[in-house]
């Protein structure tokens, strides 16, 4: 089954603590993005990467870090989490042209950092 | 600059009734748009996209969207609502590639409820 899974789904970490949050796509698909999602402000994009080795800033990339070694995998680093970064998280992946092609997304990581 | 805009924060409507859920957008160039929904504690599900061609476009779960470039609209329609359609409901248009290698810009969502 095409899939992007995410892990954790849940996790609660307090400040200072870092983590990783897991992505992995199973389509072969050259782009890939992080999403941060807050409740009145939608989805904005955190990182994304055109293909392996090749990542670049999203609109909120403060405090976050990734990598792209292998095409499947696009880990999201939070090396200090801080309450602020308190969000659901959204993996994605597309490579039906990346313009007009739709994003698939993973299920979601809930972070609370206290 | 790229936006998309969804005025309604909530909207409510019975089951059986015809839904609409609005959404506006501002790109430069040529508007590629998306509707994905999300179900509690689920991630985004394509609805539906339109490129180009039929201003109409058919989506899943029996949605369909109007393109109307003069008034920059996307709204989402269903001819029949269940209450099954009950979620949350994002628009979305794509940037330019050389715009954060066209990433999807979204709207801030809207919750729309279905009662029987």
């Amino acid at each position: 089954e095409a899939q992007v899974t995410q892990n954790p789904r849940y996790l609660i970490t307090v400040t200072g603590k870092k983590l990783t949050v897991t992505c992995s796509q199973n389509m072969n698909h050259e782009y890939m993005s992080w999403y941060r999602q807050d409740p009145g402000l939608g989805l904005r994009q955190i990182y994304y990467s055109m293909n392996v080795e090749v990542t670049d800033k999203g609109d909120v990339p403060e405090g976050y870090k990734v990598s792209r070694k292998e095409k499947r995998n696009f880990p999201l680093i939070l090396e200090s989490p801080s309450p602020n970064q308190t969000s659901l998280y959204f993996c994605a992946s597309t490579d039906q042209g990346i313009r007009t092609g739709e994003l698939f997304f993973g299920e979601g990581s809930r972070l609370t950092v206290l | 600059a790229q936006s998309v805009a969804q005025p309604e924060d909530q909207v409510n409507v019975a089951e059986g009734n015809p839904l609409t859920v609005k959404c506006t957008y501002s790109v430069s160039g040529n508007p590629y748009l998306f509707w994905y929904v999300q179900y509690p504690n689920r991630g985004l599900q394509f609805l539906l996209k339109y490129i180009t061609g039929d201003n109409l476009v058919k989506g899943s779960y029996g949605f369909e969207a109007e393109f109307n470039k003069s008034q920059t609209s996307f709204h989402l329609k269903k001819p029949s609502a269940l209450v099954s359609d009950s979620a949350l409901y994002f628009c979305a248009v794509r940037a330019p590639i050389y715009n954060q290698g066209g990433k999807l810009i979204f709207g801030q969502g809207t919750e729309l409820s279905v009662k029987p």
